[in-house]
């Protein structure tokens, strides 16, 4: 089992609707996790950061955290088509090691 | 702000070639790392640092090794390029939070 797991998507969503992004952590000691975005043949930028049990809101970007069912989620509001590229979670696990899921390829649809 | 710079976004190199991919990173970050991003299997640890002339292999170090000379530049090379090592190399500096270099887009022919 990977440390940090995504659904590999692609995920399409209509300009203006709400995007979904999910991941799932195996190691329940985990205390910080991270959303980075990367466009297609850009290096990755960090959008949120999340660090307790809850809601974390920045603009349009909000980053869910629950520790008791080891997720982490990324809900895209009033999406746009700049929002348009691959997604990927990050955990700072025990002892210090930081992973990286395999990314979400997420679409908006003019 | 912190900035990561690799010195080639482009590279082309022949089959056999040793081939040097630089990192300098401004901000006197102990931690360096090097990944490679390949299609559908995201960012895989090649070799990371945590201080001058320390090195530790990642998850993927066949076929690549790395120098850390001075802080702030971290190099990774391939000593003999292969097909296989085509892919795109980031990296990476890291205080609390990761920052990642622009990236080096590297082709093995």
């Amino acid at each position: 089992q990977k440390e940090v797991e995504q659904n590999s998507g692609p995920l399409s969503v209509p300009e203006g609707a709400i995007a979904s992004l999910n991941c799932t952590y195996s190691d329940r000691g985990s205390q910080s996790f991270f959303w980075y975005r990367q466009y297609s043949g850009k290096s990755p930028e960090l959008i949120m950061s999340i660090y307790s049990n809850g809601d974390k809101e920045d603009g349009r970007f909000t980053a869910q955290l629950n520790k008791a069912s080891q997720y982490v989620s990324l809900l895209i509001r009033d999406s746009q088509p700049s929002d348009s590229a691959t997604y990927l979670c990050a955990g700072e696990l025990t002892g210090n090691q930081f992973y990286f899921g395999t990314g979400t390829s997420l679409t908006v649809i003019p | 702000d912190v900035k990561v710079t690799q010195s080639s976004r482009y590279l082309v190199k022949r089959t056999g070639e040793k081939v040097f991919l630089e990192c300098v990173q401004d901000m006197d970050h102990e931690n360096m790392f090097w990944y490679r991003q390949d299609p559908g299997l995201g960012l895989r640890l090649i070799y990371f640092s945590y201080d001058v002339k320390m090195k530790e292999k990642g998850d993927i170090p066949e076929g690549y090794s790395v120098s850390r000379e001075k802080k702030e530049r971290f190099s990774l090379i391939l000593e003999s390029a292969s097909t296989n090592q085509t892919s795109m190399y980031l990296c990476a500096s890291r205080s609390a939070l990761y920052t990642f270099g622009s990236g080096t887009r590297l082709t093995v022919v």
